[in-house]
């Protein structure tokens, strides 16, 4: 069954340095792939999309790959700061072009601690 | 743009009584809306897909007759839990679609919902 793994289920990082998240994906070949973020106690918030033929997509300090081959996309938040501490979701979208019964795929996420 | 809102954000409620959840999309047209479930520190739970003026699709495990869904318009989404029981008490979150190609998901603040 197609898959979306976030292999670390939390990561520390030390203020000012760059986060790196890692999303792989089994047993499919997706068109997109998401970033969300996710406080507690809230729902997620869309941060980026990127597709398969975009090898990087950036916003602000946040850039996102994608990596046909490594079938993975790492997600990066540069100069971090105690703010940015979340939760980080990675998504497979819906493709109901394949699939009309298709369902959106999360990963389960990677708590990012920015240590101050 | 694309700002979801739920309501309530926070409920109460006594074993039995039947509890209604309201999702609007606030400055666009949702295709498509999504109820998830979430535990503390667990990953999203996709309870149900629905689209406007049609019936919802329930995922494998979720009662029907205990979560009622109803997609009203393209800008709002109701979900009933029926009888509730302690064990219904959990995080629910909305969500909603333009059904753009890549679809990304607006999710509401979420509802705290606790069954004594």
């Amino acid at each position: 069954s197609q898959k979306i793994e976030q292999n670390s289920e939390a990561l520390n990082i030390q203020e000012g340095k760059t986060a790196t998240l890692t999303c792989n994906y089994t047993n499919y070949s997706p068109a997109y792939l998401q970033w969300y973020r996710q406080d507690p106690g809230r729902g997620p918030v869309f941060l980026l999309l990127i597709r398969e033929n975009e090898k990087e997509k950036r916003k602000e300090r946040l850039k996102v790959t994608f990596d046909t081959t490594l079938k993975q996309s790492l997600f990066h938040i540069t100069a971090s700061q105690p703010a940015d501490s979340a939760t980080y979701l990675c998504a497979r979208p819906r493709d109901r072009w394949r699939n009309r019964d298709d369902k959106i795929i999360f990963g389960k996420g990677t708590r990012l601690h920015i240590l101050p | 743009g694309a700002v979801v809102s739920q309501h309530p954000s926070r409920v109460i409620c006594k074993s039995g009584t039947s509890v209604k959840i309201e999702c609007r999309s606030l400055d666009f047209q949702a295709t498509t809306m999504f109820w998830y479930r979430q535990f503390p520190k667990k990953s999203l739970m996709l309870m149900a897909t629905s689209n406007e003026g049609s019936k919802a699709t329930y995922e494998q495990g979720v009662e029907k007759d205990k979560f009622l869904i109803n997609h009203a318009s393209l800008t709002l989404s109701t979900l009933t839990v029926t009888s509730a029981h302690p064990e219904d008490s959990s995080f629910y979150i909305c969500s909603a679609s333009a059904g753009l190609a890549g679809e990304t998901q607006y999710f509401g603040p979420g509802t705290r919902l606790l069954v004594l």
